[in-house]
């Protein structure tokens, strides 16, 4: 069974960093593409941030770029995103989610997602 | 970048058909066999209903169907039910560069 679980959200300053994790299992991380997609309070889905199966490519909203960086640890099954320079905007459910494919194709899998909060 | 257009709110009776549309662009819609749709609950994890435009992965009811023209997707609802009261989110892969994903603005389906 395939499971992802998101942890790391949590409430921090404007301007702080925060990193997310994704724990995967049940399939093999290292053959999928995998993406964050977030959630503001009240507001639609809004794709973040893809890292390619073995990591090399990486790819971002404008909203974050610059800000945000994906990693993974194919080793570890973990997909990980490291949020620098945070604002009230960023505030948000951060989901993680499979890619059908080692390439793009679209999202299989969901985990439940992690909170943050940006705010003073 | 910029978000898919869906209408905000599609509502039915129990029984019939809706249709949701999802417009984008010829950078995106138009241009790949790569649209996804997702059925959101309260407070739940986005699931997929429609995949490459119009395929259903197993366990979706077939009631769930899903087209493209040009660049506008559709999703329909048919013998709609109590339990599909939820949002729907349609997804395009971008092929671009920089990002991969682009989704709809969202749509709220109620079941009158």
């Amino acid at each position: 069974e395939v499971q992802l679980l998101e942890s790391g959200g949590g409430l921090v300053q404007p301007g702080g960093s925060l990193r997310l994790s994704c724990a995967a299992s049940g399939f093999t991380f290292s053959s999928y593409a995998m993406s964050w997609v977030r959630q503001a309070p009240g507001k639609g889905l809004e794709w973040v941030s893809g890292s390619s199966a073995s990591g090399s490519r990486s790819y971002y909203a404008d909203s974050v770029r610059g800000r945000f960086t994906i990693s993974r640890d194919n080793s570890k099954n973990t997909l990980y995103l490291q949020m620098n320079s945070l604002r009230a905007e960023d505030t948000a459910v951060y989901y993680c989610a499979k890619d059908y494919s080692t390439s793009w194709s679209y999202h299989d899998y969901w985990g439940q997602g992690t909170l943050v909060t940006v705010s003073s | 970048q910029s978000a898919l257009t869906q209408p905000a709110s599609v509502s039915g009776s129990p029984g019939q058909s809706i249709t949701i549309s999802c417009t984008g662009t010829s950078s995106d819609v138009g241009s790949y066999n790569l649209v996804s749709w997702y059925q959101q609950h309260p407070g739940k994890a986005p699931k997929l209903m429609i995949y490459e435009g119009s395929k259903r992965p197993s366990g979706v009811s077939n009631r769930f169907s899903g087209s493209k023209s040009g660049n506008t997707a559709s999703l329909t609802i048919s013998g709609l039910q109590a339990e599909d009261e939820a949002d729907y989110y349609c997804c395009s892969y971008a092929g671009s560069s920089t990002f991969v994903y682009v989704f709809g603005t969202g749509t709220k389906v109620t079941v009158l």
